[in-house]
């Protein structure tokens, strides 16, 4: 089992760029989660689907799509690339589609930086 | 508001000695409380679970314990590594059909030989 596949691990884009960050599991669990973990700050929740076809908002969700096509696959759609959205992205992954008693797996992350 | 308080913020100490982190939490209704180790440079790794019937929980040398009277959880590694070196996370979550977990900001621990 490869767990929660990201990709890339790190990507520079310039203000206004458009890219997508992609999140694979093989688990075949239901609920997958974008996070954002900033210095000093705690991870925050930036989407969410509790399965395929669909999803829904966290914390911080401006500036961010998603979709969820497959229970394997969730991208995350940077639209226009701003320096606040300068962080490392972490994307996770639980069997429950109730998260709030199971173990979480997560990605290696990806390094974003805006310039 | 939901928070998590996570004390202390950094934390030095020799290999095999013990050490105690501290998680204070606001979030209501309880459900759950979760341990992660995060090494420099990647995603988190689950230490435990703990729902509010549990008070104790062992993951080899990590121990958590939870106070769901006073909102208290605390994570007790013993006869520490270096490998131990990490950042430690609280996450608690709410029940009643909330998906996003409140996450403490960490405790940086550097384990010297």
């Amino acid at each position: 089992n490869a767990g929660v596949t990201q990709t890339p691990k790190f990507q520079v884009l310039k203000t206004g760029q458009s890219m997508t960050l992609q999140c694979a599991q093989d688990m075949n669990h239901e609920y997958m989660s974008w996070y954002r973990q900033d210095p000093g700050m705690g991870l925050r929740l930036i989407h969410y689907s509790v399965g395929a076809g669909i999803t829904d908002q966290g914390e911080v969700p401006n500036g961010y799509n998603v979709s969820r096509s497959t229970t394997e696959d969730f991208p995350l759609r940077l639209l226009s690339a701003a320096p606040s959205q300068t962080s490392v992205y972490f994307c996770a992954s639980s069997y429950s589609t109730v998260p709030t008693y199971t173990e979480a797996f997560f990605g290696q992350g990806t390094r974003l930086t805006v310039v | 508001k939901n928070q998590v308080e996570q004390s202390p913020q950094s934390l030095i100490i020799l290999e095999g000695k013990n050490c105690t982190l501290q998680c204070n939490y606001t979030v209501s209704p309880f459900s759950n409380l979760r341990w992660y180790k995060q090494d420099t440079g990647r995603g988190p790794v689950s230490l435990t679970i703990m729902t509010f019937s549990e008070n104790t929980k062992s993951n080899g040398r990590y121990t958590a314990t939870l106070d769901a009277d006073t909102k208290q959880s605390s994570l007790h590694i013993t006869a520490s590594q270096l490998s131990d070196s990490a950042s430690y996370i609280c996450v608690v979550s709410a029940s009643g059909g909330s998906y996003i977990p409140t996450f403490g900001r960490g405790t940086s621990l550097i384990v010297h030989p």
